[in-house]
């Protein structure tokens, strides 16, 4: 099926863990991005990319480690899972043309984290 | 700096009046482009409509219209006559032309009352 599409849709770690989330597209979009989103704060972006292998820090990074090395998938990695990663994490992708804005993101069904 | 910024954190509105969600940005570059996603309570991101600094009209879909004011960086979305299933959480964001990141406010959460 065409879309993008996050794995698991839920999932509880303990403090300490490396735990890995999955992030894929079947449009080919050279963009992909991570978010979190918190009561209070919206959505975050946490890291992004441009295409396979480019990759750069959004506004909250520390913690996490991305890679892109096919275009359609994006994982996200807590290398050291803290409480204050619970949240619910958006992956989402989106088409880039020269000199266009109006490529809007698609947005993956989320992950619901939880770090005890 | 690129940031979006939401300063109702709640509205409530009866059905069938008209709503403006607040949004202002701020960004030094001249290409940008400007976004609405709704979220329900089942959590999918919408895409609403879409608004890029260079159009001269305000953009419109259905409801939905985007009152952009570049002067004073807003780019409020007004939802006319406003409908029970218009409760969500309602989110702005920003598209820069050079970095290609889109970055999100805080959100609204809007209620329609009966």
């Amino acid at each position: 099926d065409a879309g993008i599409t996050q794995s698991p849709r839920y999932k509880i770690t303990e403090t300490g863990r490396q735990v890995t989330l999955m992030c894929h597209q079947t449009w080919s979009h050279s963009y992909m991005f991570w978010y979190r989103q918190d009561l209070g704060h919206g959505l975050r972006l946490i890291y992004y990319s441009a295409a396979a292998d480019i990759t750069d820090k959004g506004e909250v990074p520390d913690g996490y480690v991305v890679s892109r090395s096919k275009t359609e998938n994006f994982p996200l990695t807590l290398e050291s899972a803290t409480r204050s990663q619970t949240s619910v994490y958006f992956c989402a992708s989106s088409e880039f043309f020269m000199g266009q804005m109006n490529t809007e993101a698609f947005f993956g069904q989320g992950t619901r984290l939880t770090v005890v | 700096a690129q940031k979006i910024t939401q300063t109702q954190p709640g509205m409530f509105v009866q059905e069938k009046e008209a709503v403006t969600l607040d949004c202002t940005y701020d960004t030094s570059d001249q290409s940008y482009g400007l976004f609405w996603y709704k979220q329900p309570s089942s959590g999918e991101m919408i895409f609403l409509i879409y608004q890029g600094s260079y159009d001269e009209q305000n953009a419109t879909e259905g409801r939905y219209s985007l009152n952009f004011q570049k002067a004073r960086k807003s780019a409020n979305l007004v939802i006319s006559a406003s409908q029970l299933g218009d409760s969500a959480m309602y989110f702005c964001a920003m598209r820069l032309g050079r970095a290609q990141k889109l970055v999100f406010g805080q959100g609204t959460r809007l209620t329609i009352n009966p």
